[in-house]
């Protein structure tokens, strides 16, 4: 049973460029949920996906934007990149939220990006 | 003031040793509540939820106390392989984490 799988791990950009993040969630799982985590920092919540469609939204710029697909999976779009977007992004996913079992969330191991 | 807060840390303790990590949340609206572990450059995993009744997995017991929006972790008998960053979360619709307090077990 094939976990979260996130690509790809490492990416290197520069200012001003744009980046596409994929996610595939767990086996059974149709929600999916995007956070970056700083250096040092917890990981802080950009959006979350379920039915196509963007649920809930953290306090992030329109420059990151996402998809999710009829397969459940995922992207994480960011455009006009900055150099503090360099982190750590991570994808979750769960059932959704309200189910049984959809409060905890499983996570792949996540793409370090890198602005220069 | 950020919506969970958790000890600054870090905390180096020996084998062997109990320790105590607590946590606090602002939003009175939250509904579950769990603590995550993170090893150095790699993703959270579920160490456990957090109940009300307080529960406990083997060396591990967490409680929340919703009155005082307060939740703890205890690690009792401590190993080396519990060396990590303990996150705090508190799920009110979509996660909060918090900042993470990093234990590092001793020889």
């Amino acid at each position: 049973d094939a976990g979260v799988t996130q690509s790809p791990t490492h990416l290197i950009k520069t200012r001003g460029q744009q980046v596409t993040l994929r996610c595939s969630p767990k086996s059974g799982h149709d929600t999916v949920s995007w956070y970056q985590q700083a250096l040092g920092q917890g990981p802080q919540f950009i959006f979350q996906y379920y039915e196509e469609e963007e649920r809930q939204r953290g306090n992030f710029p329109d420059r990151f934007s996402g998809h999710q697909f009829p397969n459940y999976s995922s992207e994480l779009n960011v455009n006009a990149l900055l150099l503090g977007d360099s982190a750590l992004y991570l994808c979750a996913s769960s059932s959704w939220p309200g189910t049984s079992g959809g409060d905890i969330q499983y996570f792949g191991a996540g793409t370090r990006l890198s602005v220069l | 003031r950020k919506e969970v807060e958790q000890d600054p840390g870090p905390f180096n303790v020996p084998e062997g040793a109990t320790v105590a990590f607590n946590c606090t949340y602002s939003n009175s609206a939250s509904q579950s509540f769990f603590w995550y572990r993170q090893d150095c450059r790699k993703e959270p995993k579920l160490l456990m939820s957090v109940y009300s009744s307080g529960n406990e997995d083997g060396r591990f017991t967490a409680q929340l106390n919703r009155a005082s929006q307060y939740i703890s972790l205890l690690i009792r008998d401590s190993k080396l392989s519990d060396s990590a960053t303990y996150l705090c979360v508190v799920n009110r619709g979509d996660m909060r984490f918090g900042a993470g307090t990093r234990l590092t077990v001793k020889p």
